[in-house]
């Protein structure tokens, strides 16, 4: 299996654009998780999904963030207008059937974001 | 108070040998328990997940005392390789499950 597969891996825009961040979860899991992480606040968790349905949105920062899962196999993260201090590595996650927890969490690579 | 609280550190440590972490967190009703690692600009990983009785696997131990609401990870022999972030997790469940990462704590280990 090819593991959980972010794209793209390095993102640099500029203040006020619209910035799409990719996820392909592993085959059969379930659950998909978005995280940012920062020097400062460290691995933070905005939103995740069970079976494509949003389940806990509460870390989602602000209307600047929205995050869909319009299939089994795809998820996008996505930031308008994009901000300074928005700039962090955000990591897609995805975890099997019926766990939900974090003992079968597999991370992808990561997309960092640098917005100038 | 945050959730889940670590000493980000670093431990600065001698190949060879043990080393500590603890790990802190405030919700009494947490469930589960675990101890992920990072490696520098790599994602985070698994490392082993912490039961009420305790666990050990291979050189790691992990350790839960509820009464005092911490997790804490030994490394015994430390390598070189165990140079990394370790990032403590907790999980409760308030009608759907909540995962709480720490900050980390990094170690590295010097020869």
């Amino acid at each position: 299996d090819a593991g959980v597969i972010q794209s793209p891996r390095h993102e640099v825009t500029e203040m006020g654009q619209e910035v799409t961040l990719r996820c392909k979860p592993i085959s059969g899991h379930d659950y998909l998780f978005w995280y940012r992480q920062t020097m400062m606040r460290g691995l933070e968790l905005l939103i995740y999904f069970n079976n494509n349905v949003p389940i806990d949105d509460s870390g989602m920062p602000e209307d600047r963030f929205s995050a869909k899962m319009p299939n089994a196999s795809f998820s996008t993260l996505k930031i308008q207008p994009s901000e300074p201090r928005d700039s962090a590595v955000y990591f897609c996650a995805s975890s099997p059937r019926g766990s939900g927890n974090t003992d079968t969490q597999y991370f992808g690579p990561g997309t960092r974001l640098t917005v100038l | 108070r945050k959730e889940v609280e670590q000493d980000p550190g670093p431990f600065n440590v001698p190949e060879g040998a043990t080393v500590a972490f603890n790990c802190t967190y405030s919700n009494s009703a947490s469930q589960s328990f675990f101890w992920y690692r990072q490696d520098c600009r790599k994602e985070p990983k698994l490392l082993m997940s912490v039961y009420s009785s305790g666990n050990e696997d291979g050189r790691f131990t992990a350790q839960l005392n509820r009464a005092s609401q911490y997790i804490s990870l030994l490394i015994r022999d430390s390598k070189l390789s165990d140079s990394a972030t370790y990032l403590c997790v907790v999980t409760h469940s308030g009608g759907y499950q909540k995962v709480t990462f720490g900050i980390g704590t990094k170690l590295q280990v010097i020869p």
